[in-house]
């Protein structure tokens, strides 16, 4: 069983569209986070949710908004889509406590934005 | 605060020899420290992590790690490369309630035949 699965593993549209991604794991973890990786691979954190509550918000456009409705879910919903919102989306989770702490990553969701 | 400097974009090695990845960390305390791997069009895998007991950690496909308080230092060693270890490379730091976790931008390791 993949521990976290999102889904569509690619994504093409048109600008101005929105569209969904999916994140589910099955790890029992009380953390998600979305990241964002550009063409340089540079990996930047989006979001992060514990236990179902939004933790971290770092700097990311309104058009994007996380929805965690319970802990094992995370899904990101991207409104009127930008070319510069092509990248690839790499949902985690992991479970905050001492000795545990270490991420596990979706294969990601690659972004195409035409 | 938090951050990491991967010393090196692009690393090239010949198969069979060593590889040494650079990664120096700031922290405000006693770090927890990551070494990631990315295949192409992969996921990010855990290759091994620092969290306060042995300071040379090993993990998988036979890397390792030293951590150096006084470097400030997480390089990442591996004594013989395969061609199957060209790859990305993150070293990351966690957070201090590990809430967020802090990528360094990456090395490309690239192995020649």
């Amino acid at each position: 069983d993949t521990a976290v699965s999102q889904t569509p593993k690619y994504l093409v549209t048109q600008m101005g569209n929105d569209k969904s991604i999916k994140c589910e794991q099955n790890l029992g973890h009380d953390t998600m986070y979305w990241y964002k990786q550009d063409s340089k691979k540079f990996l930047k954190i989006m979001f992060s949710y514990n236990n179902k509550e939004l933790i971290i918000n770092e700097t990311v456009p309104n058009r994007f908004s996380p929805k965690s409705p319970d802990k094992a879910h995370l899904n990101l919903h991207i409104n009127s889509l930008e070319l510069g919102d092509s990248a690839v989306y790499f949902c985690a989770s992991s479970q905050v406590r001492a000795g545990h702490e270490k991420l596990f990553f979706g294969s990601g969701t690659q972004l195409s934005v035409l | 605060a938090q951050s990491v400097t991967q010393l090196d974009s692009h690393v090239s090695v010949s198969e069979g020899t060593p590889v040494l990845l650079r990664c120096n960390y700031s922290s405000s305390y006693s770090p927890s420290l990551f070494w990631y791997v990315q295949h192409p069009n992969k996921g990010l895998q855990l290759l091994l992590k620092y969290t306060s007991a042995a300071t040379l950690v090993k993990g998988i496909n036979g890397f390792e790690a030293e951590f150096k308080k006084s470097e400030t230092s997480f390089h990442l060693t591996k004594p013989s490369a395969h061609m199957s270890d060209a790859a990305e490379y993150f070293c990351v730091v966690g957070g201090y309630n590990f809430n967020k976790f802090y990528f360094g931008s990456g090395t490309k390791l690239n192995v020649k035949p």
